[in-house]
């Protein structure tokens, strides 16, 4: 079965810093799609960014990058400069073709003035 | 703003009540899916639907019946729920079920059971 690991239940960045969040997943799949999304208190699942299991190429959007290492089954999140409405819940998510999103249980961030 | 509009925002309903969640989404998806959420836990897929035919029951109990009267629209209808119940209820859609379709999820519906 899949699964997907986020191990830290809470992070702390200061403003400015940079962060990484941790995500390993288990699966026997060559392809599928990673996503990571926040949930801010505001309640919406918000996508930050996704990654294909055959690009090579880590996955940039803005402020937000992936280190997707396929071998060790890790997708983790760095969040540069970061932001106070950077603050929220993030969920990483595992899909492989005709099935389900899979969440992981989320990393709460908290982000310090 | 989001561009997948859940009402109600909040609902109290007692067990033997009847409510409908609604769900709207004008972006042209074909697929459009039901979640619940507890607190400090993931979403769990409850429903999914593509081309408005229920694709997937994810074993969830009678008392939630998923209606897709148009491929805009997305309602979930309850009855005779339990405390038990009480969650935040998220809607989403996607372009397609393909597992390269991003999810667009709403801002959810506070369910609370009494």
């Amino acid at each position: 079965a899949q699964t997907v690991t986020q191990s830290q239940p809470e992070m702390s960045v200061q403003e400015a810093e940079t962060v990484t969040l941790s995500c390993t997943y288990d699966t026997s799949e060559s392809d599928y799609y990673l996503f990571w999304y926040k949930q801010p208190p505001s309640r919406q699942m918000i996508l930050v960014i996704r990654q294909e299991a055959y690009k090579q190429q880590n996955a940039t959007e803005n402020r937000f990058s992936v280190n997707f290492q396929k071998a060790a089954k890790s997708f983790s999140l760095k969040i540069s400069d970061s932001q106070l409405g950077d603050a929220a819940m993030y969920f990483c998510a595992y899909r492989r073709p005709t099935d389900k999103l899979i969440f992981g249980t989320g990393t709460r961030l908290q982000v310090f003035p | 703003d989001t561009e997948v509009t859940q009402t109600p925002k909040h609902l109290v309903m007692g067990m033997t009540n009847k409510k409908s969640l609604k769900c709207e989404q004008h972006m042209g998806h074909r697929a459009m899916y039901w979640y619940k959420q507890k607190a400090k836990k993931p979403p769990e897929l409850m429903f999914v639907y593509s081309y408005e035919k229920l694709s997937i029951n994810e074993s969830v109990p009678s008392r939630f019946s998923p209606e897709c009267p148009n491929s805009s629209l997305l309602n979930l209808h309850l009855h005779a729920l339990q405390p038990e119940d009480s969650a935040l209820y998220l809607c989403a859609s996607s372009p397609s079920w393909r597992f390269n379709s991003p999810l667009h999820f709403g801002n959810g519906t506070r369910l609370t059971v009494t």
